[in-house]
C-alpha cells in the first residue's frame, strides 16, 4: 500500500521568496516519487521525479526536490518564486518495480505568489 | 509532438444518460489510466490498462467502465451518470517503469 501527504493545501509566498511544499509519503516498497504542476484549466506537467538514483532531483523551471528516506519526506523548493509560479502542485508516489504505474497523488497544495 | 487527447473537453448531462469519454495516444504507451480529480482529494485512479484487452480497477472504479480495443485508445463510459460523478476526469499514459506519466488536458463532466 502506498499513500501521500501533502503538508498544506494553501501556501502564500512573496514573489521572490523561498519557496517550500511538503511531501511526506508511504510504501511499503521503495518508492519512485514525483510532483506534478497543473495551471488553471490545464492538464498536469512533470515537474521532477526521483527514481532511486541521486536524492536531490532538479525539475523544470527552477524547482528541486530531495528525497529523504529516514523522514519518509520529498519536500519540493524553489529559492525565489515567481509570479508565474502560482498553481496547484502535487506529489506522487509509485511503488518502484512494478510497471503499470498506478500513481498515488497528493491532495494537492494551491501557491499563491503574491507581488 | 507526443500527445494525449480527449473529448469532449466539457460535458453537462442528466442523470442516467449513459456518455463515453474517450482518450487517444500517440505514443504507443502499453500502459493508460483514467483518473478524476476533486478539490481537496487530489487525483484518484478511477481504472488503469496495461495492454490491449487487459484492464483492471483502479481505486473508484464504481460506476464506470472501460475498454481496450486498441492500444492507443482507452475510453471512459460511464452507463448511468450520477451526480457524485461530477468531476474533472484525466486520462494518463505511460511506456511503463520509471517512465513519466502524460496527462491529457482533462475533461470536465457535470451531471445535473
Amino acid at each position: 500500500a502506498q499513500s501521500v501527504t501533502q503538508l498544506g493545501s494553501h501556501v502564500s509566498v512573496s514573489e521572490g521568496a523561498l519557496v517550500l511544499l511538503r511531501c511526506n509519503y508511504s510504501s511499503s516498497v521503495p518508492p519512485y516519487l514525483f510532483w506534478y504542476v497543473q495551471y488553471p484549466n490545464q492538464g498536469l506537467q512533470l515537474l521532477l521525479k526521483y527514481t532511486s538514483a541521486a536524492t536531490l532531483v532538479k525539475g523544470i523551471n527552477g524547482f528541486e526536490a530531495e528525497f529523504k528516506k529516514s523522514e519518509t519526506s520529498f519536500h519540493l523548493t524553489k529559492p525565489s518564486a515567481h509570479m508565474s509560479d502560482a498553481a496547484e502542485y502535487f506529489c506522487a508516489v509509485k511503488a518502484g518495480g512494478t510497471s503499470y504505474g498506478k500513481l498515488t497523488f497528493g491532495q494537492g497544495t494551491i501557491l499563491t505568489v503574491h507581488p | 509532438e507526443a500527445q494525449v487527447t480527449q473529448n469532449p473537453r466539457y460535458l453537462i448531462t442528466v442523470t442516467g444518460k449513459k456518455l463515453t469519454v474517450t482518450c487517444s495516444q500517440n505514443m504507443n504507451h502499453e500502459y493508460m489510466s483514467w483518473y478524476r480529480q476533486d478539490p481537496g482529494l487530489g487525483l484518484r485512479q478511477i481504472y488503469y490498462s496495461m495492454n490491449v484487452e487487459v484492464t483492471d480497477k483502479g481505486d473508484v472504479p464504481e460506476g464506470y467502465k472501460v475498454s481496450r480495443k486498441e492500444k492507443r485508445n482507452f475510453p471512459l463510459i460511464l452507463e448511468s451518470p450520477s451526480p457524485n460523478q461530477t468531476s474533472l476526469y484525466f486520462c494518463a499514459t505511460h511506456g511503463g517503469g520509471t517512465d513519466t506519466q502524460y496527462f491529457g488536458p482533462g475533461t470536465r463532466l457535470t451531471v445535473l
